[in-house]
């Protein structure tokens, strides 16, 4: 299986700054990753797919990044309403896998 | 617009069986592959099955293969999930997602509300 280590596990950011959570996955996924966001009690939702591409509607202050095993979402210039958890996910192989979480509060 | 809803969650107890259902909306069902992922109390999100557009390809993961069936009715724009043997740690917020491709690339483009599947005594 592809494991997905995400970090920092908690992250809190003052309003204005960027922000910036990590996916190293076990090896390499060719960006078959996406990033989704989820509010308290509420479903997730798609941010980021295909590594960098941003999905309609979502804010453009949210950007991806990265290759092979190594990527990356930005926030650029946290609002409040970002305060939420985030997750990596690679599609690359069966098991589909997640990375464990980041939980970004605001400082 | 898309919409996913499920039902079927409910209190089970261990070894017992439950059926999900996902009634989709908004879009041409038919067109695209279909997954469950849940997610355990407080916990991190969990791949558990998708099936392809027309219910032809089906994958599972580990933990769930020979208990878990995915399933899919087309004319009735209808996901499934029959749970059999189930176990404490299949307590969880079900979700039904549908799949999107793009150049080879896949993701979870739509999530339903979700429902609570408690495994107890």
């Amino acid at each position: 299986d592809i494991q997905m280590t995400q970090s920092p596990a908690s992250l809190s950011a003052s309003l204005g700054e960027t922000v910036s959570i990590e996916c190293l996955a076990s090896e390499g996924i060719s960006n078959d990753l996406a990033w989704y966001q989820q509010k308290s009690g509420k479903s997730p939702q798609l941010l980021i797919y295909a590594a960098s591409r941003l999905q309609d509607g979502v804010p453009s202050r949210f950007s991806g990044s990265g290759s092979g095993t190594r990527y990356s979402l930005k926030i650029s210039g946290m609002q409040p309403e970002d305060e939420a958890d985030y997750f990596c996910q690679q599609s690359y192989k069966y098991p589909l896998t997640f990375g464990s979480g980041t939980k970004l509060e605001i400082k | 617009e898309v919409q996913l809803v499920e039902s079927g969650g409910g209190l089970v107890q261990p070894g017992r069986s439950m059926k999900l259902s996902c009634a989709a909306s908004g879009f041409t069902f038919s067109n695209y592959g279909m997954a469950w992922v849940r997610q355990a109390p407080t916990k991190g999100l969990e791949w558990v099955a998708t099936i392809s557009y027309d219910g032809s390809s089906t994958y599972y993961r580990d933990s769930v293969k020979g208990r878990f069936t995915i399933s899919r009715d087309n004319a009735k724009s209808t996901l499934y999930l029959q749970m059999n043997s189930l176990r404490s740690e299949d307590t969880a917020t079900y979700y039904c997602t549908r799949e999107e491709t793009y150049y080879g690339y896949n993701w979870f483009a739509y999530w339903g509300q979700g429902t609570l599947v408690t495994v107890s005594s």
